[in-house]
């Protein structure tokens, strides 16, 4: 597709279960981003990719989160373990990186621990 | 206290007014400026871009960044009830860094 997919879009899970969040950004970004948005919140940055390596993955809140990407294009962010206040929107989003500061989001994975 | 600070609103005006919508950030190595729109239950949009201190137009919008200040501005002109939405501003030290975003700030524009 032409823009940030993301999947699941909605998903609720007990709290304790694990769970992944998938990120396909705009095809010949090497740039993604992975932010947080609780609700009445703004975006809270979690962890920055450019190609498969992560220089910046100073937001994850705890070891309980991770994310990789591969092959320069999927990401997969996971929570281990969630609890309560997992709750929260998980926006992805791309750009061209060095090349310029335009990042594009995509609709988020609203994630529900019950 | 927050790198970027933004009046979370809510934000009421009648439909026609001028809009004003602000932030304040403490960290003079940004200089990457941005606007993002997000409508309810969908994902940011982006608005306008500045780079540095300055104006930048684009048809009702205006975007306005003083450096010497730390202080961004948004101003809608002649607004209309498709304008309600939450407005983020942004702001990176970097070309391709990561986006240190404010809170939001909810605007209504009733008819």
């Amino acid at each position: 597709g032409a823009g940030v997919s993301q999947s699941p879009s909605n998903k609720v899970t007990e709290k304790g279960k694990d769970v992944e969040l998938r990120c396909d950004p705009i095809s010949g970004h090497t740039a993604l981003y992975w932010y947080r948005q609780s609700l009445g919140q703004g975006l809270e940055f979690l962890i920055y990719f450019q190609g498969n390596s992560a220089p910046d993955k100073s937001g994850l809140p705890s070891d309980r989160f991770s994310a990789e990407r591969t092959g320069g294009s999927v990401s997969t962010l996971t929570i281990q373990r969630t609890q309560q206040e997992d709750s929260a929107v998980y926006l992805c989003a791309s750009s061209l990186g060095q090349s310029g500061n335009t990042i594009y989001f995509g609709e988020g994975s609203w994630l529900t621990v019950v | 206290q927050k790198e970027v600070e933004q009046d979370p609103g809510p934000l009421s005006v009648p439909e026609g007014a001028i809009v004003s919508l602000n932030c304040t950030y403490s960290n003079s190595a940004f200089q990457y400026f941005m606007w993002y729109r997000q409508y309810s239950r969908k994902g940011p949009e982006l608005l306008m871009y500045t780079y540095s201190s300055g104006n930048k137009e684009d048809g009702r919008f205006t975007a306005q960044v003083d450096k010497s200040s730390k202080y961004i501005s948004l101003f809608i002109r002649d607004s209309q009830p498709s304008d309600s939405a939450t407005y983020l501003c942004a702001m990176s030290a970097r070309l391709g860094g990561k986006l240190i975003f404010g809170q939001g700030t909810e605007l209504s524009v009733k008819p």
